[in-house]
């Protein structure tokens, strides 16, 4: 199964962006890169995903390198509701995902 | 749409008791997942569903047992508790199994096994 490496956590400051790395140097051609958050408490939820190109959406958005072997999550303006850990993923046969640590971020005032 | 509900919240066991944990989505989703999450940790999967009738082992399966008789509901089965499954469970789903497609989750249930 492919993997991904992460930082263990990282600090913002409030209403400065982020931006959260993650390599997988074994992605092979088809995988997608997902990212999902975990605020404290509560289930993951999905955040963004992209397979070649630069993806944006209302929370984030995706850099994907060219060579596909990392990716950078960011958040344009992080706030305190920011606050969670934040897992970069290649899904397995069937979209199952395997978790890894994450990187826990805090958002200082 | 509910999404995805898990009941109950929060339960506690003593050691050998069985109990079942409930999952169900109202998104017509074919795929159906539990996960695990120990504290500190990521989450694990235990079992999954790709449809009615259809389920399979993930990372973690022993102890636990699942069937899936509608597209709806998912249940975990633990059949005899121990200490070592105390944890929080997850229970998530996706309308199909491509890569590109997103998981919902559900609140989660904690587990307490004494």
């Amino acid at each position: 199964d492919a993997k991904t490496t992460q930082p263990n956590s990282m600090e913002s400051n409030e209403e400065e962006p982020v931006h959260l790395p993650c390599n997988h140097s074994t992605i092979s051609g088809t995988d997608y890169i997902h990212w999902y958050r975990q605020l404290p408490s509560q289930g993951p939820e999905y955040v963004i995903h992209g397979l070649t190109s630069n993806v944006n959406n209302r929370m984030a958005s995706l850099a994907i390198a060219e060579d596909r072997k990392s990716s950078t999550l960011i958040l344009h303006r992080a706030t305190l509701r920011d606050a969670a850990v934040y897992y970069c993923i290649l899904p397995n046969a069937g979209n199952m995902l395997t978790f890894g640590g994450g990187t826990r971020l805090m958002v200082k005032p | 749409n509910a999404g995805v509900t898990q009941t109950p919240k929060f339960q506690v066991l003593k050691t050998g008791q069985s109990m079942t944990l409930q999952c169900a989505q109202d998104m017509n989703h074919e795929y159906m997942s539990w996960y695990r999450q120990d504290p500190g940790m990521g989450l694990r999967l235990i079992h999954y569903s790709v449809g009615a009738g259809i389920t399979d082992q993930g990372e973690v399966p022993n102890g636990y047992n699942v069937s899936r008789s509608t597209t709806e509901d998912f249940p975990l089965r633990l059949l005899s508790a121990a200490p070592s499954q105390t944890s929080v469970y997850f229970c998530a789903s996706s309308y199909s199994g491509r890569g590109q497609e997103t998981q919902y989750f559900g609140p989660g249930t904690r587990l307490l096994v004494l």
